[in-house]
């Protein structure tokens, strides 16, 4: 079976600061996928960036990327020129090539201080 | 295009009583699932289908049914509600690719 974890429960950043999340999943699948979900409080879940395994290449979308070590098993999301509207609680998520089931960490909630 | 709806947002029920939990999507995806949300525990998978006519239990399936008729419905009934079923219910759906875009939610409570 496949796990997700998230280890920090809460993090907090400095507005126009850096910060990084920390997920590790474990699986003995080859081909998957990885995902960072947002859901802030109006509860909608957004999804902020995906990572296909078999891409070497990290992801990057705008302020997000991705630090993807496949050897590691780790899967960490940076927020770059943290924003209030990136206050949220963020999920990380796993599903394999066969199917879209997604596998879900317990979520980490971030706080932007002004 | 208004993705992927849910209704009711918010419902109240005593334990025992039956309810549906309404899920469309007008993206034509084929594949549609359902899950949990509770404090501290990320989301659970609770049912999954694949295509009209195809369902599949997943993590957390107990106190819950599903069918899928069509492509675009994919209601999740409770048949008699339990206080353990005090819940967010997030539905989602994908087309290939393993992206999954998700409805707003209804927060469940049961007295």
């Amino acid at each position: 079976a496949q796990t997700v974890t998230q280890s920090q429960p809460e993090m907090s950043v400095q507005e126009a600061e850096t910060v990084t999340l920390s997920c590790t999943y474990d699986t003995s699948e080859s081909d998957y996928y990885l995902f960072w979900y947002k859901q802030p409080p109006s509860r909608q879940m957004i999804l902020v960036i995906r990572q296909e395994a078999y891409k070497q290449q990290n992801a990057t979308e705008n302020r997000f990327s991705v630090n993807f070590q496949k050897a590691a098993k780790s899967f960490s999301l940076k927020i770059s020129d943290s924003q209030l509207g990136d206050a949220a609680m963020y999920f990380c998520a796993f599903c394999t090539g066969a199917n879209s089931k997604l596998t879900f960490g317990k979520g980490i909630t971030l706080s932007v201080r002004p | 295009n208004a993705g992927v709806t849910q209704t009711p947002k918010f419902q109240v029920l005593k334990t025992g009583q039956s309810m549906t939990l309404q899920c469309a999507q007008d993206m034509n995806h084929e594949y549609m699932s359902w899950y949990r949300q509770d404090p501290g525990m990320g989301l659970r998978l609770i049912h999954y289908s694949v295509g009209a006519g195809i369902t599949d239990q997943g993590e957390v399936p107990n106190g819950y049914n599903v069918s899928r008729s069509t492509t675009e419905d994919f209601p999740l009934r409770l048949l008699s509600a339990a206080p353990s079923q005090t819940s967010v219910y997030f539905c989602a759906s994908s087309y290939g690719g393993h992206t999954q875009y998700f409805g707003p939610g209804t927060r469940l409570t049961v007295l």
